[in-house]
C-alpha cells in the first residue's frame, strides 16, 4: 500500500514570522526513487495551492512564485524521504502542507497519492 | 499563469440525485485536467485524470468530460459518501487548482 506521512521538525509546526522550518515526508509502498513528488498546501477552510515539485532523481525542481527564493524542495532517495525547507516564513504561509506523489514517473503533475498533511502555523 | 474557475461554488442535492459541476480554464489546456474529492479533515483523493480517465476503484457514477477550456464532472446518482468538496486542477503547466465546489446534502 502506498503511504506518505508528513512530519515537522522537533519544535513542532508553530513558528514566528521570519523563522525557518523543515518538513519531511516519509514514503513507503512504492519505488520512491522512480516518481516525481510535490508539496501542496491548503489554508484551513480554503482551497489548494501547489507549492513545489521535484523530479524522481532530484535534479529538477520547480516552485510557485509565492515561495520562490524562500522554500527549497529536496529528496533523499536512499531514505525514501521528501523534504521542504521553508525560510523567511510569513503569516500567509500558515497552512496544512501535503506531500503528494506523481501519478507517472516524470512530472505529470497528477497527484495520485497524498499524505494526511501537517499544519504549519506562522504567528507572532 | 493559467487560472481555473469552478462553478457553482456550492451545490445542494439529495441522495439519488444527479449533479454536474463545471471547471473553466483561462486558456486551452487540452485534456490536462484532473478532478479531486476532499472530505473535511482529509487529504484530497484523485478521482479522474486527463479529463475523463476514471481512477482505479472510483465508482462509475463519476464521469468527467471536456477539453480545451471547459470541463464537467457529473455524478449520476449521489450516494451519502459523495458529499464533499470537489476540486479541478490543470496539469498542462505549473499546476493550478480551482477554488472548489462544495456538494452539500439538501
Amino acid at each position: 500500500e502506498v503511504q506518505l506521512l508528513e512530519s515537522v521538525g522537533v519544535w513542532g509546526g508553530l513558528v514566528q514570522p521570519g523563522e525557518s522550518l523543515r518538513l519531511s515526508c516519509a514514503a513507503s509502498g512504492f519505488t520512491f526513487s522512480s516518481y516525481a513528488m510535490s508539496w501542496v498546501r491548503q489554508i484551513p477552510g480554503e482551497g489548494l495551492e501547489w507549492v513545489s515539485a521535484i523530479s524522481a532523481s532530484g535534479g529538477n525542481t520547480n516552485y510557485a512564485d509565492s515561495v520562490k527564493g524562500r522554500f527549497t524542495i529536496s529528496r533523499d532517495n536512499s531514505k525514501n524521504t521528501l523534504y521542504l525547507q521553508m525560510s523567511s516564513l510569513r503569516v500567509e504561509d500558515t497552512a496544512v502542507y501535503y506531500c503528494a506523489k506523481d501519478h507517472y514517473g516524470s512530472g505529470s503533475y497528477i497527484f495520485d497519492c497524498w499524505g494526511p498533511g501537517t499544519l504549519v502555523t506562522v504567528s507572532s | 499563469d493559467i487560472q481555473m474557475t469552478q462553478s457553482p461554488s456550492s451545490l445542494s442535492a439529495s441522495v439519488g440525485d444527479g449533479v454536474t459541476m463545471t471547471c473553466r480554464a483561462s486558456q486551452s489546456i487540452s485534456s490536462f485536467l484532473n478532478w479531486y474529492q476532499q472530505k473535511p479533515g482529509k487529504a484530497p483523493k484523485l478521482l479522474i485524470s486527463a479529463a475523463s480517465s476514471l481512477q482505479s476503484g472510483v465508482p462509475s457514477r463519476f464521469r468527467g468530460s471536456g477539453s480545451g477550456t471547459e470541463f464537467t464532472l457529473t455524478i449520476s446518482s449521489l450516494h451519502p459518501e459523495d458529499f464533499a468538496t470537489y476540486y479541478c486542477q490543470q496539469s498542462y503547466s505549473i499546476p493550478a487548482f480551482g477554488q472548489g465546489t462544495k456538494l452539500e446534502i439538501k
